[in-house]
Formats: structure tokens, C-alpha cells, sequence
């Protein structure tokens, strides 16, 4: 089955920084690579996503690219702000879920942007 | 967006007893749901699929007799923690998806203790 890497597991950034968060998948027919952010105790929101017949995407201050060949996915903050701080997931949803769309989350890479 | 609902949002029970969690869909119809178990500092993992007027689909490792999955209509599944356990305690957290898309759609999620 898909199994997705995240690193880092932690990122500590100033503020006015750029964070990039990296993930590999193992399922070379994965189609969907959605991003999450999670503050605590709440549930996680859908911060940008890309499919796979697509390169790169950007959202103002978040892009996100995808390299299929390589099978790895990043996220890229620009201007890091301190409201950016929170814990972000990478996911991935496997071609063949059983028609299901099951997301497979990434670890986790917990961001502390410092004023 | 589309909406999705939990409750209750928090719950304390005894070791043994039985615990239930609703997940809603507003505001959409949901043929498939999915529960998730987060716990502290940890990503979501995947329990199980819900399949309306079907049986769930479990993921491995998961004792399909102790987390009862009723999915009874298109707006409402239904998550039992049977004699629920310390261990038990967690975030537990359901996502639900349009039909025909990708995103998913989650609930505000579930903090269980069990003493």
C-alpha cells in the first residue's frame, strides 16, 4: 500500500523566512497530494493541494510542487509569519483505494515561526 | 465549504463502558466517511472506512469488534468504542468526501479519555 515520508519532523523558522516541508510516496499511481495545517486540539485544514497532472501550484504566500518521477511532493511558506506556526501534513491519496479517496498522512513537520 | 459535525467534542468515561461518536454531514450527502485516531503529537491514522447501508472497512491492525462503525444514513455515521480502555484515550476525528472529489471534508473532532 502508500506509505508517505514527511521530513523535517520539526522546523523552526524567523519570521520574514521561507519553510519548505518535504514528502516522498511509494505508490507511483498516488493522483492526489493535498496539504494540511492542524493547530492544537483542532482539526485539520486544507491549505492547498495539487494533482498529478500538474508541476507546481501556488496560493499567495504557499506553493506546492510535485516531481512524479521522483515521487516527492513539497510545500513552500514564503514570509513566514508567526500565525503560520502549527503542525502541517502531507497526504496522499493511492490510485487503487478501492474507490474510496483514503487519505494516507505524512508524520507530520511541526513549524515554530519565531517573531 | 461543505460541513461536517462531531459530537460529542469532548468525553470522559470510565475503563469498560461503551462510548459513541457521531459524525454529520451538514450540508452533503455522504455515501463514505472515515474515522481517524490521532494521538498527542502524532499524525492521523486511518481506522476505517464507512460505507453507507455496507459494511465498514477496516484498516489492518484495527479490531473491527471493538470500534463498531454504523453508517445508517447518508448524513450520519457512527463510531462505538467498546469497553473502552486507558489506551483507548485519543483524538478521533472523521472526514467526509463529496462524491466525485477529492477533497475531504473533516469534522472538529472527538477528545476521548478513558481513566
Amino acid at each position: 500500500g502508500e506509505n508517505v515520508e514527511q521530513h523535517p519532523s520539526t522546523l523552526s523558522v524567523q519570521e520574514g523566512d521561507s519553510a519548505v516541508i518535504k514528502c516522498t510516496y511509494s505508490d507511483s499511481a498516488s493522483n492526489y497530494f493535498p496539504w494540511y495545517k492542524q493547530e492544537l486540539g483542532k482539526r485539520p485544514q486544507l491549505i492547498i493541494d495539487i494533482r498529478s497532472n500538474v508541476g507546481e501550484k501556488k496560493d499567495q504566500r504557499i506553493a506546492v510542487t510535485l516531481n512524479k518521477t521522483a515521487k516527492h511532493f513539497s510545500l513552500h511558506i514564503t514570509e513566514t509569519q508567526p500565525e503560520d506556526s502549527a503542525v502541517y501534513f502531507c497526504a496522499a491519496i493511492p490510485a487503487f483505494s478501492g474507490g474510496y479517496n483514503k487519505l494516507i498522512f505524512g508524520a507530520g513537520t511541526r513549524l515554530a515561526v519565531h517573531p | 465549504g461543505a460541513v461536517v459535525s462531531q459530537h460529542p467534542s469532548w468525553v470522559i468515561c470510565k475503563s469498560g463502558t461503551s462510548v459513541k461518536i457521531e459524525c454529520r454531514s451538514l450540508d452533503f450527502q455522504a455515501t463514505t466517511m472515515f474515522w481517524y485516531r490521532q494521538f498527542p503529537k502524532q499524525s492521523l491514522m486511518l481506522m476505517a472506512t464507512s460505507n453507507e447501508g455496507s459494511k465498514a472497512t477496516y484498516e489492518q491492525g484495527v479490531e473491527k469488534d471493538k470500534f463498531l462503525i454504523n453508517h445508517a444514513s447518508l448524513t450520519l455515521s457512527t463510531l462505538t468504542v467498546t469497553s473502552a480502555h486507558p489506551e483507548d484515550s485519543s483524538f478521533y476525528i472523521c472526514s467526509a468526501p463529496i462524491q466525485d472529489h477529492n477533497e475531504q471534508f473533516f469534522g472538529p473532532g472527538t477528545r476521548l479519555t478513558v481513566l
